[in-house]
């Protein structure tokens, strides 16, 4: 079975510093998905970043980009010029590949907080 | 382009009665995912419909039922409800390249 750890809590930042985020995974397989998302207070879970266990170049989206590491079981996410509007709990996530028409189930770590302090 | 779409957003049940939640997929989206969050945790994966049948299912009694309709859409059923089926639960539909997309949530409070 797979599972994610999410070893931190929480975190704060000051705005517009940098912040990373810690995940690690154990599983067996060999194709799989990665993704970080985010759930501000609201509870809306939004996604923030996706890898391909297949692809070897870290996945970046604008201020937010990750450290994949295959070998370690290890997908951190690196948040550069935080913003007030990042405040919110952080989830990473796995996704066994299937292969097929239908898409694998997510399982969760149990999430860090971050806090962005003005 | 709408999102994913829940309803209804609040719900407030006392113990033994019977819920149903509802979810419209992103346009374009063919499979639709329910996960259950406590309060402070990470969503629980409880099941998985695709083409109007179930595909996985996570460990949940079956007090939960689900349903998919033909233009995608779907449903989860709660019976015998409990105290601790007390949660907020998304919903997530996706296609083919298998990025989950989830909807506001339904929060479910039961008295």
């Amino acid at each position: 079975a797979q599972t994610v750890t999410q070893s931190q809590p929480e975190m704060s930042v000051q705005e517009a510093e940098t912040v990373t985020l810690s995940c690690t995974y154990d599983t067996s397989e060999n194709n799989y998905y990665l993704f970080w998302y985010k759930q501000p207070p609201s509870r809306q879970m939004i996604l923030v970043i996706r890898q391909e266990a297949y692809k070897q170049q870290n996945a970046t989206e604008n201020r937010f980009s990750v450290n994949f590491q295959k070998a370690a079981k290890s997908f951190s996410l690196k948040i550069s010029d935080s913003q007030l509007g990042d405040t919110a709990m952080y989830f990473c996530a796995f996704m066994r590949y299937h292969g097929s028409s239908n898409t694998g189930k997510l399982i969760f770590g149990q999430g860090t907080t971050l806090q962005v302090k003005p | 382009d709408a999102g994913v779409t829940q309803s209804p957003t609040h719900l407030i049940k006392t113990r033994g009665q019977q819920v149903t939640l509802r979810c419209s997929p992103k346009s374009g989206h063919d499979t639709v995912s329910w996960y259950q969050q406590a309060l402070g945790q990470g969503p629980q994966f409880i099941f998985q419909y695709y083409e109007e049948e179930e595909r996985q299912r996570g460990n949940f009694p079956d007090r939960f039922s689900g349903h998919q309709f033909p233009n995608y859409s779907s449903e989860l059923n709660v019976n015998a409800l409990l105290l601790g089926d007390s949660a907020l639960y998304l919903c997530a539909s996706s296609s083919r390249r298998g990025t989950q997309y989830f909807g506001p949530g339904t929060r479910l409070l039961v008295l």
